[in-house]
């Protein structure tokens, strides 16, 4: 069985730009997870979905935004991009109930904003 | 303000030994801890779980305990292989929540 799958696996943007980042959960998985890893820190928390609804937001600022789409895939939006927000970020699914659950990550998209 | 805390950021351990890493945590409501392996250029893989119901869980050479009074856990790899050397982190939650906290990690080497 295929695991969670992340695109791109790297990116570059500049300062100001917009990016997208897309997730594919595992398939029986209806909760996408997004973190957000920056070197020699754990992943934090950005947005959990679940059923299509968003069901918690990290402490991020509103230029980040995402959503899951009826097949579960999910996409993670950035605006206004920081030099800040060069970082890992990592998609997880969960499943088959909103919690009680282990996070089952992806290999990451690396951002890098310059 | 971190809410679950690896003390340890590096060890290193002999083959054959025993690898244990410990985490704290702040938050008495949590109640679902993880416990996950990281290699470079990877996303974090899910080792073991354990709920707050139970003091202690194994699955084949890892064991995680848990001490809710003095709100610790710690994994136990055994015999320590060196395909184990990767950064470990716990991550914990409510069992209600949407979200998991995780630790700052720690980088185990186990030496052939």
């Amino acid at each position: 069985d295929a695991g969670v799958t992340q695109s791109p696996t790297h990116l570059i943007k500049t300062r100001g730009q917009q990016v997208t980042l897309r997730c594919s959960p595992i398939s029986g998985h209806k909760s996408v997870s997004w973190y957000q890893q920056v070197l020699g820190q754990g992943p934090q928390f950005i947005f959990q979905y679940y059923e299509k609804e968003e069901r918690g937001r990290g402490n991020f600022p509103d230029r980040f935004s995402a959503r899951q789409f009826p097949n579960y895939s999910s996409e993670l939006n950035v605006n206004a991009l920081l030099l800040g927000d060069s970082a890992l970020y990592l998609c997880a699914s969960s499943g088959p109930g909103q919690t009680n659950s282990p996070l089952h990550f992806g290999n990451g998209t690396r951002l890098t904003v310059t | 303000d971190q809410q679950v805390k690896q003390n340890s950021p590096s060890l290193s351990v002999q083959e054959g030994r025993i690898s244990i890493l410990n985490c704290d945590y702040t938050n008495s409501m949590f109640d679902y801890f993880l416990w996950y392996k990281k290699y470079p250029a990877e996303g974090p893989t899910f080792l073991i779980s354990i709920s707050s119901i139970k003091d202690k869980n194994e699955d084949g050479r890892f064991t995680v305990f848990l001490n809710k009074s003095a709100k610790h856990l710690s994994l136990h790899i055994v015999p320590s292989q060196p395909g184990d050397s990767a950064v470990y982190f716990c991550a914990a939650s409510s069992l209600a929540g949407n979200q998991f906290y995780f630790g700052t990690g720690t980088s185990l080497t186990v030496i052939p």
